[in-house]
């Protein structure tokens, strides 16, 4: 899997938009990008994910560059609660089994700390 | 709530012990991830399993084991307990369908001290 790279720490006032950047210059065509989030010590969420177009969903925007080597994650009004680990994550799509879809591994770095404060 | 349930949620053992850590992966997912967080190492991923198979390994020590059940279930194993193995284990499962996102749903999380 592609490797990503992302800041250590941001920080976004309360009702702003939080822009969460990641590069993953290396990225193969058949990888798509995950974001995923960590509140203190709870399991990592699934936010969203895409291959090469922009996505949005109830929880944030997604944009990908042309060139798939960077992404930006956008929560549109971030709370207090969106504080947490963010994490950039590049990995293969799915491969077709037997049994349904079998998708591998998700390799987590060290992610983006955000702090949303008041 | 993920539908990833993970037992006990918290244990505290004594080195040398052994420890057995369940997951109950979301219905009709076929898939299972065990991964550690420890302070220094971040989410580290230890194994997956697919229906019963393992499918992938990670970083997972020798003393550590796991396997899927028939009912899908998996648990962990570890033996030689160190004061190293103090960590946060995740189990996580994921979708299976033509369709699906591939994302992962993650368990709380089960917390393991070793004195």
């Amino acid at each position: 899997d592609a490797k990503t790279t992302q800041p250590t720490s941001m920080d976004c006032a309360e009702g702003r938009a939080a822009n969460l950047p990641c590069n993953h210059s290396t990225i193969s065509g058949n990888e798509y990008v995950y974001w995923y989030r960590q509140i203190h010590s709870q399991g990592p969420q699934y936010i969203i994910h895409g291959l090469k177009n922009n996505e949005t969903n109830e929880m944030a925007s997604l944009i990908i560059t042309e060139d798939r080597k960077s992404s930006t994650l956008i929560l549109p009004h971030a709370t207090l609660r969106d504080t947490a680990v963010y994490y950039c994550i590049v990995r293969v799509a799915g491969v077709h089994e037997a049994g349904g879809t079998s998708y591998g591994k998700l390799t987590f770095g060290q992610g983006t700390i955000l702090t949303v404060h008041p | 709530d993920s539908g990833v349930t993970q037992t006990p949620k918290h244990l505290i053992t004594a080195t040398g012990q052994r420890v057995t850590l369940r997951c109950s992966p979301r219905s009709g997912d076929l898939s299972v991830y065990w991964y550690q967080q420890s302070l220094d190492q971040g989410l580290q991923f230890l194994i997956q399993y697919y229906n019963g198979e393992e499918r992938a390994k990670g970083n997972i020590l020798e003393r550590f084991s796991a396997q899927q059940f028939p009912d899908l279930h998996s648990e962990l194993n570890l033996s030689s307990l160190e004061l190293g193995d103090s960590a946060l284990y995740f189990c996580a499962s994921s979708v299976v369908s033509g369709g699906a996102s591939g994302e992962l749903f993650f368990g709380e999380g089960s917390r393991l001290t070793v004195l």
